[in-house]
């Protein structure tokens, strides 16, 4: 079964950092780039951020542009977030999601915006 | 960069046919395909519909996607509304321009 299995929410104070991992089973990680989408409480869906599959490109949206940071282990099948310097309206609960559309060149695939699967969702809380 | 704007809200009967729309600020909606995905309360999204009017497998026939380059914009039909069709429903799209992802507002599908 293909499955995303997010995790390292949790409570962190304004200015402080969090890593948030995304576990893949049950498909070849390697092959597809991954995207994170964040939902602040009760608003709507965000995107936050994407790498290619073979990690040679990575995108930002504007608001977290320097303060995260997305990476990939495709040895332990596993996408990664780093937040700095964190801010009250990034709470939310962060979405892993795998990219089934985008293109594919030179070794590497680039995201597009076809998700599928999406994880369950880790809750990210930022107040002091 | 453009916006993708849905209605706040849309309700109708169990068993009618309900279409929720999707209209692109600027650029064509044909630019890029156009993906609709669910959202119960309570649960993480998933995708209904993919490149424009393409069912994910598991998803049933009466949901269907297309565009309209007239109106630009996407739209989701659900026919036979089911009580269990009640969610949020967001369209998306890629940006080249900043190569992001653009999601709607979202739109509250209330099937009373």
């Amino acid at each position: 079964e293909v499955q995303l299995v997010e995790s390292g929410g949790g409570l962190v104070q304004p200015g402080g950092s969090l890593r948030l991992s995304c576990a893949a089973f049950g498909f070849t990680f390697s092959n597809y780039a991954m995207q994170w989408v964040r939902q602040a409480p009760g608003k709507g869906l965000e995107y936050v951020s994407a790498i290619s599959s073979s990690a040679d490109r990575t995108f930002y949206a504007n608001s977290v542009k320097g303060r995260f940071t997305v990476s990939r282990d495709n040895s332990k099948n596993t996408l990664y977030l780093q937040m700095d310097s964190l801010r009250a309206e990034d709470m939310a609960v962060y979405y892993c999601v795998r990219d089934r559309g985008g293109y594919c060149s030179g070794g590497s695939c680039y995201p597009g915006s076809w998700f599928d699967p999406w994880g369950q969702g880790t809750l990210v809380t930022v107040s002091s | 960069n453009f916006m993708l704007t849905q209605p706040h809200s849309v309700s109708e009967s169990p068993g009618k046919t309900v279409t929720i729309t999707c209209t692109r600020s600027s650029g064509s909606i044909a630019s890029y395909f156009v993906q609709w995905c669910q959202q119960r309360p309570g649960s993480a999204p998933i995708t209904v519909i993919y490149e424009n009017n393409r069912r994910p497998s598991g998803v049933p026939g009466r949901f269907s996607g297309s565009i309209d380059s007239s109106s630009n914009s996407a739209s989701l039909t659900i026919s036979g509304l089911k009580t269990e069709d009640e969610a949020d429903y967001y369209c998306q799209s890629y940006d080249s321009s900043n190569e992001n992802v653009v999601f709607g507002g979202g739109t509250k599908l209330t099937v009373l």
